[in-house]
Formats: structure tokens, sequence, C-alpha cells
């Protein structure tokens, strides 16, 4: 089966630093995306990553080695409105989504 | 306004009754989707559509319909609501000639008494 692992919850602090990985079991792979969901809002984009290596984007960051079925979102700098869930999602060889369950984040001040 | 336009954006109904939940979209996207979220859950894929006269079940398709009326309309069918199909319900769009990146609407909460 197919299968997308992330923590389920991660606690940092305001200005720190904090990492968010995501591993995976698919019937093959065709990009990975990263989003952002608020509490009762929809998921919002913020990363796509197809090849291996990092993609930088402002405060955010994402990870993929393809070979190890791994990735990771790096938020830099946090800040209180960074409290929010965070979803994995890869396309299989099918161009299909699947989607892991989101990691809650909860920053502290 | 929204991009992508879900309507009710919260519904309570009682068990049997049948309710329709709509999507249009400004974003002139040929793809849509409606998936459902609930609590310590991924998002499941319940019903999508690559283009008006495409209709594909999701992992979930069960106790669900669809239909899309146009391009910029994709509507979701609970023919006989039960409890268990309390919960968020999300429709969204993707451009099929980029990345796949999903444009999610704002949600629809739906509970069934």
């Amino acid at each position: 089966g197919q299968n997308i692992d992330q923590p389920t919850e991660m606690t940092a602090t305001e200005g720190a630093i904090v990492q968010i990985n995501c591993t995976y079991q698919t019937s093959g792979f065709n990009g990975l995306f990263w989003y952002q969901q608020h509490a009762g809002e929809a998921p919002t984009f913020l990363s796509y990553n197809v090849l291996d290596g990092l993609e930088e984007k402002g405060r955010f960051s994402s990870f993929l080695s393809r070979s190890k079925g791994y990735s990771y979102l790096l938020l830099k700098e946090l800040q209180m409105k960074d409290s929010a869930s965070y979803l994995c999602a890869v396309k299989d060889s099918n161009y299909q989504l699947i989607w892991g369950a989101g990691t809650k984040l909860i920053i502290k001040p | 306004d929204a991009d992508v336009t879900q309507t009710p954006r919260n519904r309570i109904t009682k068990t049997g009754k049948r309710i329709m939940l709509e999507c249009s979209q400004t974003k002139g996207h040929d793809r849509m989707y409606w998936y459902r979220q609930d609590p310590g859950l991924g998002l499941r894929l319940i019903y999508y559509s690559f283009d008006v006269k495409d209709i594909n079940k999701g992992e979930i398709s069960d106790g669900y319909s669809v239909s899309r009326q146009a391009q910029a309309k994709f509507s979701l069918s609970l023919e006989s609501a039960i409890p268990n199909q309390t919960a968020l319900y999300f429709c969204a769009t993707s451009d099929s000639r980029e990345t796949g990146e999903l444009f999610f609407g704002e949600g629809s909460r739906l509970t069934v008494l």
C-alpha cells in the first residue's frame, strides 16, 4: 500500500528553527508538495520538489531525497503565525496525490 | 473574492436528508476535486474531474455523487446523509499544464445528526 508518514505534533519556540520530516512509500513518484493549513482553513501551497535537493523560499525551505523516500520542510525565524498544520503530499505514478495526516506545529513565545 | 468558492460554508442536517455542496472557480482550471478531512486523518479524495465530461471515483466515493455542470462548477451530493459523513469538505482545482498544485476552496463544514 501507499503510505506517507509525518510526526503528529511538534513544538518549537518563536525565533527558532524547526524541521518537519516526511517519509513516503508510494507506487511511483512524480513530485512532492508541502502545504500549510491553519485550523479550520483551507490548505495553502508552500513548496514543490521533483528533483533531489533543497528548494529555498524565504523563511521556508524544502528538501527531497528520492532514493530515501524522504523530505523535510525547514522553517526558520519562527513566528507565532507559523502555528499551523503542515501537510506532505506525494504525486504517485498515476499522478494522484497521496496525503500525509499532517504535522501540527505549536509555536511558544 | 476567493478564486475557488464553496457553498454552503456550514450546514447542519439530519440523517437521511439529501445534501448538495457546490463549488465554483474563476481560475480557469480544467481539473476539479472533492476531498473530505477528518481530525487525525489526511485529506481523502472523494471524486475528481479532469474535464467537463470526465468523472472519476476517488478512494472514498461510496455514499457520494458529483456533477460537473461546466468547467467552472463541480458539485458534490450526499443522497442520504449519515452521521459518519460529518466532516470538513474541500473543493480544489488544478491546471493540467502545471505542476499539479491544488488550489483549495475555503471548506464546507457538514454536520449530520
